[in-house]
């Protein structure tokens, strides 16, 4: 199975200031097809997920463009400009290259 | 507006068989592959497996495939999920998700807790 690592695990930040999460895979994503199926999902407290990127950069409808997905291979980055409160939560990192599709363990965004 | 909502869920015994059933709306139900994700109380997330939008497909995690069994109604725009011979490592809210791996949209989960 591929193995995703999320780093930190728990990330502190005020509002407005910048987050950063990176992902790693233990292989490289990139599918026979030249597609890169690496999603971010975020679940804020009580919620159920929503996704916020696939494949690696794209953002799903109604994320704001404070949201923005980067990487290759096996290292990806979700990085969050001007942190908002309705932001705080956890962000994982989601692999749909290859079965079984494998989740990191998660990043809880907190408010410093 | 998509939505999916999960049913079926409760405590059961180990050992017991339990279906868990997902309703989906607002969009055409056999046009798209769907998945079970579920979520440990610890909030890990495991992929359970999917299905092709025809039904004519199916893949699981390796782990779970001799004991959980995807289908899926296009007709009745239902999604089902099998789960057999529980164990109290498979409490969890499970999810439905349109789509492959983690989907555009998830339902609000069902939880199962297994206990004596």
């Amino acid at each position: 199975d591929i193995v995703m690592t999320q780093t930190p695990l728990s990330l502190s930040v005020a509002i407005g200031q910048s987050a950063s999460i990176s992902c790693k895979s233990s292989q490289s994503l990139k599918y026979s097809d030249g597609k890169t199926y690496l999603n971010w999902v975020f679940q804020s407290p009580g919620q159920s997920p929503k996704r916020l990127i696939y494949q690696v950069s794209k953002l799903d409808s109604g994320v704001p463009d404070r949201f923005s997905g980067t990487g290759s291979e096996t290292d990806f980055t979700l990085k969050i400009s001007r942190v908002e409160a309705e932001d705080l939560g956890v962000y994982y990192c989601c692999q749909g290259s290859y079965s079984p599709n494998t989740f990191g363990a998660g990043t809880k965004l907190e408010l410093k | 507006e998509v939505q999916l909502v999960e049913s079926g869920g409760g405590l059961v015994k180990p050992g017991a068989s339990l279906k868990l059933s997902c309703v989906a709306s607002g969009f055409t139900f056999s046009d798209y592959w769907m998945s079970w994700v579920r979520q440990t109380p610890g909030k890990t997330m495991e992929w359970i497996g999917d299905i092709k939008y025809d039904g004519s497909y199916t893949n699981y995690a390796p782990s779970l495939k001799n004991r959980f069994t995807i289908s899926r109604d296009n007709a009745k725009s239902t999604l089902y999920l099998q789960m057999s011979n529980v164990r109290s490592e498979d409490t969890a809210t499970y999810y439905c998700t349109r789509g492959i791996a983690a989907g555009a949209y998830w339902g609000q989960g069902t939880l199962v807790t297994v206990s004596s």
